[in-house]
């Protein structure tokens, strides 16, 4: 069964910091790996995804590389800003098939201060 | 980009009433869309997948016949948690994604469901 873990579990950095978040995975046949923030009280937004065949996305101040074999994504958050503070979020897809679907992560929550 | 819409926002009822809610594809066909629930300082977990024109698949441990799904349309999922109870207090989020394993999923902005 595919566990999902996130490292840390919660962080707290001044702002303009470079930082790294973890996420773990115990099966490494997956279809794709996807970042995403969520709010407080609000739904997920994408950040990256990745399919199983790349090492890395970037999208603005984010990077998400992804080792498959060592079942490890991290995602790199450059110059944080307060606005970054949030829940990430990361979630593997085990297959295409719609019966296969996400395994999310606990999570790790974020506050950047001003 | 794919917009994902999720009505009501937050509901508040009292314990025994039945809760709808909808998940809306605004500009795209979702072929199959997903109903998660967070509960507090936890991750999602799936509770459903939604089909088109077919049964939903429910996770093992979710009650099919309290939490009633629907996906009558390619655009419109609907979830119905049924004589609601304090303990089913929660925020569900549905996703959606567009057909091909390739596609990102969309996720709405959840409900927050609160049972007295």
């Amino acid at each position: 069964k595919q566990e999902v873990t996130q490292i840390p579990a919660a962080l707290s950095v001044p702002e303009g910091e470079n930082l790294v978040l973890n996420c773990s995975f115990t099966d490494s046949a997956i279809y794709n790996l996807q970042w995403f923030r969520q709010d407080p009280g609000k739904g997920l937004t994408s950040l990256l995804l990745i399919q199983s065949s790349q090492r890395e996305q970037t999208s603005g101040r984010l990077n998400a590389s992804l080792d498959k074999s060592s079942g490890r994504s991290t995602l790199y958050i450059a110059a944080s800003q307060p606005g970054d503070s949030a829940t990430y979020l990361c979630a593997v897809r085990l297959g295409r098939d719609y019966g296969q679907n996400f395994v999310f992560g606990p999570g790790t929550r974020l506050s950047v201060l001003p | 980009g794919a917009v994902v819409s999720q009505h009501p926002s937050r509901v508040i009822c009292k314990s025994g009433t039945s809760v709808k809610i909808e998940c809306r594809s605004l500009d795209f066909q979702a072929t199959t869309m997903f109903w998660y629930r967070q509960f507090p300082k936890q991750s999602l977990m799936l509770m459903a997948t939604s089909n088109e024109g077919s049964k939903a698949t429910y996770e093992q441990g979710v009650e099919k016949d309290k939490f009633l799904i629907n996906h009558a349309s390619l655009t419109l999922s609907t979830l119905t948690v049924t004589s609601a109870h304090p303990e089913d207090s929660s925020f569900y989020i549905c996703s959606a994604s567009l057909t091909g394993g390739y596609q990102p999923q969309h996720f709405g902005d959840g409900t927050r469901l609160s049972i007295l």
